[in-house]
């Protein structure tokens, strides 16, 4: 059975600093991986994919994401963050369903 | 990537009554989804809706309790029925297209 664990509830860097936020996941398959991002009172936002193209995955924002099958992790990181990038970040496993990881929040300190 | 209309955004309703929330999408999909995210928590998928066949509920979740409707490739509707506090949650609908998913902006409902 497919699951996603993200490591981190709750994670805080200063602004300028990297983000690096952790996923891991279990699949049967090769399964389609994404980072989606949710701001305060709006809507769920695609950050990222992976599809079994390229392992470096780039999205939007400055984010990026390595698939390592061997580790079996989806990790996001960002070199840089910024005050408008506190939220809550989401890992998700699509096998043969949908699966939503539990959420990290990333503070943003100044 | 689709446009999906998701209302009503909120709503606050009276114990025992039901919540039909809509989803209407610019284009025609497949499949929608239905999730339900509880105050702090996570999405979970409710069910799965095909145009012309029943919905496909997932674990804990039941048709009784959240009837789905899929009259077309581009409208669906949830109800929550019978409702109580414990039903107060943020709900979703979502379209899969060219490898992502997009979600509707959501209605947050509040049982009292």
């Amino acid at each position: 059975a497919q699951s996603v664990t993200q490591l981190d509830s709750h994670v805080s860097v200063s602004e300028g600093t990297p983000v690096l936020l952790r996923c891991n996941y279990s699949s049967s398959y090769s399964p389609s991986l994404f980072w989606y991002v949710q701001h305060p009172n709006k809507g769920l936002q695609l950050l990222l994919k992976y599809t079994s193209a390229a392992t470096l995955v780039k999205g939007i924002n400055g984010f990026e994401a390595e698939f390592k099958k061997s580790e079996t992790s989806f990790h996001l990181t960002k070199p840089s963050a910024h005050m408008s990038d506190a939220a809550e970040y989401f890992c998700v496993v699509e096998d043969d369903k949908i699966i939503f990881g539990k959420g990290t929040r990333l503070h943003i300190l100044p | 990537s689709a446009v999906i209309s998701q209302k009503p955004s909120r709503d606050i309703c009276q114990r025992g009554t039901s919540l039909t929330i809509q989803c209407q999408v610019d284009s025609q999909v497949t499949m929608m989804f239905w999730y339900r995210q509880q105050p702090g928590q996570s999405l979970t998928l409710i069910a799965t809706a095909n145009q012309g066949s029943e919905a496909t509920y997932e674990s804990g979740f039941v048709i009784d309790k959240f009837p789905i409707s899929r009259p077309n490739l581009t409208f669906s509707t949830l109800t929550v029925s019978n409702m109580s506090p414990e039903d107060s949650s943020i709900y979703l609908c979502s379209v899969g297209r060219d490898g992502s998913y997009t979600f509707g902006s959501g209605t947050r409902l509040t049982v009292v």
